[in-house]
């Protein structure tokens, strides 16, 4: 199961940090992501990390986002700067289907509104 | 970055009736395809990926068909748990990228 949590309500040029949990299995071997669905874009991939650390970024949102990994935690994390209005949207953090570019296992999602 | 057009963006059936969804990539995508499906307050599920191949535990009445630019999801009959909104993504070349939807609807 995956589990996502932080604020549900920021101000423009705040920098929104959102948390995965894992439970129930491993993160080893597994790419984990971050998808975004807001009404204007539709659903949205901002990126994926391995378990080891290896990330890789949407080009569109590259420059604003970071991904991080701590398995002992069993959590991955996402950081996003300078967030505007156009970042409102719920953010589902997700499982790579067998390393490959799919989405397996989602999280129920978090509303996050910029306001 | 490659665009994926669905249609119909809406598509009214009865309970019992097949339905064929269609989605359309801007390129090339081989079979690199994913079907998804999604209800109101959950999150999608992945129902096929690679164009034709069911994940785990999707029933038989789902399948997927395509190549290249164009891709199909058909329904054989539907039941009233698949009235949900149905999203095709490709994971051939980044950003993965994710079609805007087509709502399967109670006629």
């Amino acid at each position: 199961q995956l589990q996502e949590s932080g604020p549900g309500l920021m101000k423009p040029s705040e920098t929104l940090s959102l948390t995965c949990t894992v439970s129930g299995g491993s993160m080893t071997n597994y790419y984990w992501t971050w998808i975004r669905q807001s009404p204007g874009k539709g659903l949205e991939w901002i990126g994926y990390i391995y378990y080891s650390g290896s990330t890789k970024y949407n080009s569109s949102l590259k420059s604003r986002v970071t991904i991080s990994v701590d398995t002992s935690k069993n959590q991955f994390s996402l950081f996003l700067t300078s967030v505007t209005a156009a970042d409102t949207a719920i953010y589902y953090c997700a499982r790579l289907y067998n390393g490959i570019g799919y989405f397996e296992y989602w999280g129920q999602g978090i509303l996050v509104t910029v306001s | 970055e490659v665009v994926l057009t669905q249609s119909p963006a809406t598509l009214s059936l009865s309970p019992g009736e097949g339905a064929t969804l269609s989605c359309r990539a801007s390129q090339s995508i081989s079979n690199y395809l994913a079907w998804y499906q999604q209800k109101p307050g959950q999150a999608p599920r992945l129902l096929i990926y690679d164009t034709s191949n069911r994940a785990t535990g999707v029933a038989a009445r789902f399948s997927g068909s395509g190549s290249g630019t164009v891709f199909t999801l058909s329904i054989a009959y539907l039941e009233s748990e698949d009235f949900a909104v149905y999203y095709c993504q490709q994971r051939s070349d980044w950003p993965y990228t994710f079609g805007q939807g087509t709502k399967v609807e109670i006629k």
